[in-house]
């Protein structure tokens, strides 16, 4: 069965580093997303990319964040000064059409120290 | 803006019914989806209602009333491997603005 994969699992970082979070969506898959999880807390919408463009994004989604489809396969998220408070769950999801069912990846857990 | 609620726990036994009910209120209402996430884990989708009525998939089913801007999930003959945060995410009207519910944590006793 397909499914969504990020890499890495883990990643931890300094304030003020640079990430970027990598994602491989479903391959036919035409909608990605990034969201975010605090431990403990519920599900926060980052951004939506669809034809190679950001669709939406919400507040948190700032200067400091940056998606790409760089090669057809994968999806990226890139922090470009990270913060104590990005420390979170990072998960990408992809789905076919619009509403109804997001695959979700296994996500990456973003330690900021 | 866009507010969801759910009860914050849920506890039943093994073999019981458990209702888990949202509430919504958001500019625009385009579907209410289920998902469910163990400790650790992913979220991983249940089903999906865009129209009033109840879906029935198995020992799960979801029901919306929008209307009432309100849906609850049924989980019928519970079993220990149902524990787990069960989240409810609405998609509003016209944008890819995907907004989660704050979760249910169910736990599920012998």
């Amino acid at each position: 069965e397909p499914e969504v994969t990020q890499t890495p699992s883990h990643q931890v970082t300094q304030m003020g580093q640079e990430v970027i979070l990598r994602c491989v969506p479903i391959s036919n898959h035409l909608y990605f997303y990034w969201y975010r999880q605090i431990l403990g807390q519920k599900v926060e919408f980052l951004v939506s990319f669809y034809n190679n463009e950001i669709s939406e994004k919400s507040e948190i989604f700032d200067d400091q964040f940056s998606v790409e489809r760089p090669d057809g396969s994968n999806f990226t998220l890139k922090i470009r000064s990270t913060k104590l408070e990005d420390s979170a769950m990072y998960f990408c999801a992809s789905t076919y059409t619009l509403g109804g069912e997001q695959y979700f990846g296994p996500g990456t857990r973003l330690t900021v120290t | 803006g866009q507010s969801l609620e759910q009860p914050s726990e849920v506890t039943a036994v093994e073999g019981a019914i458990v209702q888990i009910n949202c509430t919504y209120q958001t500019s625009g209402f385009y579907g209410l989806s289920w998902y469910q996430q163990h400790d650790g884990g992913a979220p991983t989708f249940l089903s999906y209602n865009a129209l009033d009525g109840l879906e029935e998939t198995g020992r799960f089913s979801s029901f919306l009333s929008r209307s009432d801007s309100y849906g609850y999930l049924l989980l019928q003959e519970l079993q220990m491997k149902d524990s787990a945060s069960y989240f409810c995410a609405v998609r509003d009207n016209y944008g890819q603005n995907f907004v989660f519910g704050p979760g249910t944590r169910l736990s599920v006793l012998p």
